[in-house]
């Protein structure tokens, strides 16, 4: 595709319902990130995938937070048990390596009620 | 600690006027200086990366400087339009994580509104 792409783009779910996100980077492109980003703030590293392999997961908040990215392209991020401090746009980058320039998604807006 | 501090945080200009957004760092040793575009609903688009050899570069109307002394970069706006209102994220990566996107310190950025 021309650029990263992620769905839904606006998610709202109940306390202590389970969502899955999802981003699709540029074709070819190794590194996949995962951005938080609150009201008002500057995107927050979550985790960080080369091809399949989750090489960092540092950022992520709790063990609710789960990332994935089977065959090395397509990514998922799952939330179970959503909290309303989940709530936030969740961001997708992807770049040729890891240092290269990034290119983010449209984020996916998650509201917690 | 690593920081980078945005200023100021929110603005409103006509259109056709300039304007000068400001990022100050306290990131040591330093890599690489980056400013982003980000529109409302949209994710953050790059229009400017410096190295610390760099003191000056531009994209269009965009021109942002860097002073590596002070630990201060701008970036300058010049003849606004609407398609301006965004915010502007001063982003900045340490030389220990030179390659490294997943240790960038982002700002909070600056707000900038464009009225006719």
């Amino acid at each position: 595709g021309a650029g990263v792409s992620q769905s839904p783009r606006y998610k709202v779910a109940k306390r202590g319902q389970d969502v899955a996100l999802r981003c699709d980077p540029i074709s070819g492109h190794v590194s996949l990130f995962w951005y938080q980003q609150a009201l008002g703030q500057g995107p927050e590293f979550l985790t960080y995938f080369q091809n399949e392999a989750q090489l960092d997961k540092s950022g992520l908040p709790s063990d609710r937070f789960f990332a994935e990215r089977p065959e090395g392209s397509v990514s998922t991020l799952k939330i179970q048990r959503t909290q309303q401090e989940d709530s936030a746009v969740y961001l997708c980058a992807s770049s040729l390596t890891s240092g290269n320039e990034q290119f983010f998604g449209p984020g996916t807006r998650l509201t917690v009620l | 600690k690593n920081q980078v501090e945005q200023s100021p945080q929110s603005l409103i200009i006509l259109e056709g006027k300039n304007c000068t957004l400001q990022c100050n760092y306290t990131v040591s040793p330093f890599s690489n200086l980056r400013w982003y575009k980000q529109d409302t609903g949209r994710g953050p688009v790059s229009l400017t990366i410096m190295t610390f050899s760099e003191n000056t570069k531009s994209n269009g109307r965009y021109t942002a400087t860097l002073d590596a002394d002070t630990k201060q970069s701008s970036l300058h706006i010049t003849a606004s339009q609407l398609s301006d209102s965004a915010s502007y994220i001063c982003v900045v990566s340490a030389r220990e994580y030179a390659g490294n996107n997943r240790k960038l310190i982002w700002g909070l950025g600056t707000s900038l509104a464009v009225n006719p």
